[in-house]
C-alpha cells in the first residue's frame, strides 16, 4: 500500500492558462475521488470514478472542468481558462468497491492563479 | 438541507487536557460517519468510522468518537490531548445511497504546552 499520490503538489499559473492534475490511486482501489477544498473549508466533491467509468459530478464541475480516468488507473482533472476563483487545493481519493470502505486521499496539488 | 455542521472553528486546549469535537448532521438515514484529520498542506488521515452497531468507536492515535442517532451527533474525543494532535478535523458522512463525502467546514486545533 503505497498511498495515494497526486503530482504536481504546487502549481502556479497565470488566469487563463490550462493546467492539468494528476492522481495515481491505491492500486487495488477501483473508486477515484476529486474533492476541492479552499481556505478555511472542508473539502468539497466534484466528481467520482468506478474503474474508468465517471459516474457522478458536482454542479461544481463547470464545462471548464474534465476529470478522465481512461483505464481505470491513474486519474487526470483538467481545468482549462483557470480563473481566479479556481485557486484551491485540489484532492484526490480512492477507495475499494464496498460502499463502506472508506477514503484515503492523497496529500493535494495547490492551485494558485495569479 | 442536508448538511453537516462543526459548529467550534477554533479550540485551544492545554496538552494533558481532555478534547471534544463536536458533529452534527441532518440526514434522513443514518449515514456513514468519518473523522479525519488534516495536518498543513497535507491530505486527510482518516481517524475512525461508523457504520452500525456499538456505537462508540475507536480510532488511531487514542481518539474515539459516539454516536448519538437521537442527537444526530457523532463527537470525537480524547482523553489526553499530545502537542502532536494540533491539526485541523473534518467531520465526513456518506448519506444513504451516494458514496461521496459530505464534509464539516473543520474544527482547528491549538494545544498550549
Amino acid at each position: 500500500d503505497t498511498g495515494v499520490s497526486q503530482d504536481p503538489r504546487h502549481k502556479i499559473t497565470k488566469r487563463g492558462q490550462n493546467v492539468t492534475f494528476r492522481c495515481d490511486p491505491i492500486s487495488e482501489h477501483n473508486r477515484l475521488y476529486w474533492y476541492r477544498q479552499t481556505l478555511g473549508q472542508g473539502p468539497e466533491f466534484l466528481t467520482y470514478f468506478q474503474n474508468e467509468a465517471q459516474l457522478e459530478k458536482s454542479r461544481l464541475l463547470s464545462d471548464r472542468f474534465s476529470a478522465e480516468r481512461p483505464k481505470g488507473s491513474f486519474s487526470t482533472l483538467e481545468i482549462q481558462r483557470t480563473e481566479q476563483g479556481d485557486s484551491a487545493m485540489y484532492l484526490c481519493a480512492s477507495s475499494r468497491g464496498d460502499s463502506n470502505q472508506p477514503q484515503h486521499f492523497g496529500d493535494g496539488t495547490r492551485l494558485s492563479i495569479l | 438541507a442536508q448538511s453537516v455542521t462543526q459548529p467550534d472553528i477554533h479550540i485551544t486546549v492545554s496538552e494533558g487536557a481532555s478534547l471534544e469535537l463536536r458533529c452534527n448532521y441532518s440526514y434522513g438515514a443514518t449515514p456513514y460517519l468519518f473523522w479525519y484529520v488534516q495536518s498543513p498542506g497535507q491530505g486527510l488521515q482518516l481517524l475512525l468510522k461508523y457504520f452500525s452497531g456499538d456505537t462508540l468507536v475507536q480510532g488511531i492515535k487514542g481518539f474515539e468518537a459516539e454516536f448519538k442517532r437521537s442527537q444526530s451527533s457523532f463527537n470525537l474525543r480524547k482523553p489526553s490531548v499530545h502537542w502532536s494532535d494540533a491539526a485541523e478535523y473534518f467531520c465526513a458522512v456518506v448519506p444513504s445511497g451516494t458514496y461521496k463525502y459530505i464534509f464539516g467546514t473543520g474544527t482547528r486545533l491549538k494545544v498550549l504546552a
